[in-house]
């Protein structure tokens, strides 16, 4: 049982350029979110899905999509990156209030 | 204004000293309230949670919650150096359980 899963570690890109970030969890899930985590930001949501094929917004979506084709897959999507999302991303998996976390992506954008 | 307010520290202590972490909250729609232990680049960890108002406790920890003042606590007994991380509070409704809403954190230091 691994949990949540994420690559890549870490990451560096351009900007402009383009990424995903995979998460995967095995706790079969229905609820999967992405937060990005900022220093004196705490934690905020970027998107979220309560099941396959149904994903919303959170609080900070601008410059991210998301998909969810099955349960288990959770991918965020970059779509032309900035240095305003240079930060630390977490995918999480939730059984009712109670979330469990990755190991987190460090992305740099230059 | 947030709706969870958290003192970022850091606190710094010696080993073996009582910690006490804390969190106010506004919405008084909050029913469930949880702690999470992150070490250094690492992912939150759930470490405890809560339903209502009362006392929670786990070995050396304890959770708090005072719905009247609308006040969390995480107390630490007997500290040790592995207790060192940043522990966040998060809230939820029991209207909407899943949308979390976490404090900044709080970085603990222990000091052997």
């Amino acid at each position: 049982n691994a949990g949540v899963t994420q690559t890549p570690k870490f990451q560096v890109l351009k900007t402009g350029q383009s990424m995903t970030l995979q998460c995967a969890q095995d706790m079969n899930h229905e609820y999967m979110s992405w937060y990005r985590q900022d220093p004196g930001m705490g934690l905020r949501l970027i998107h979220y899905s309560v099941g396959a094929g149904i994903t919303d917004q959170g609080e900070v979506p601008n410059g991210y999509n998301v998909s969810r084709s099955t349960t288990e897959d959770f991918p965020l999507r970059l779509l032309s990156a900035a240095p305003s999302q240079t930060s630390v991303y977490f995918c999480a998996s939730s059984q009712g209030f109670l979330r469990f976390f990755g190991p987190g992506t460090r992305l740099t954008v230059t | 204004q947030k709706e969870v307010e958290q003192d970022p520290g850091p606190l710094s202590v010696p080993e073996g000293a009582i910690v006490s972490l804390n969190c106010t909250y506004s919405n008084s729609a909050f029913q469930y309230f949880m702690w999470y232990r992150q070490y250094s680049r690492k992912g939150p960890e759930l470490l405890m949670y809560t339903y209502s108002s009362g006392n929670k406790e786990d070995g050396r920890f304890t959770a708090q919650v005072d719905k009247s003042s609308k006040y969390i606590s995480l107390f630490i007994r007997d500290s040790q150096p592995s207790d060192s991380a940043t522990y966040l509070c998060a809230s939820a409704s029991s209207g909407s359980a899943r949308q979390l809403t976490f404090g900044s954190g709080t970085q603990l230091t222990v000091l052997p």
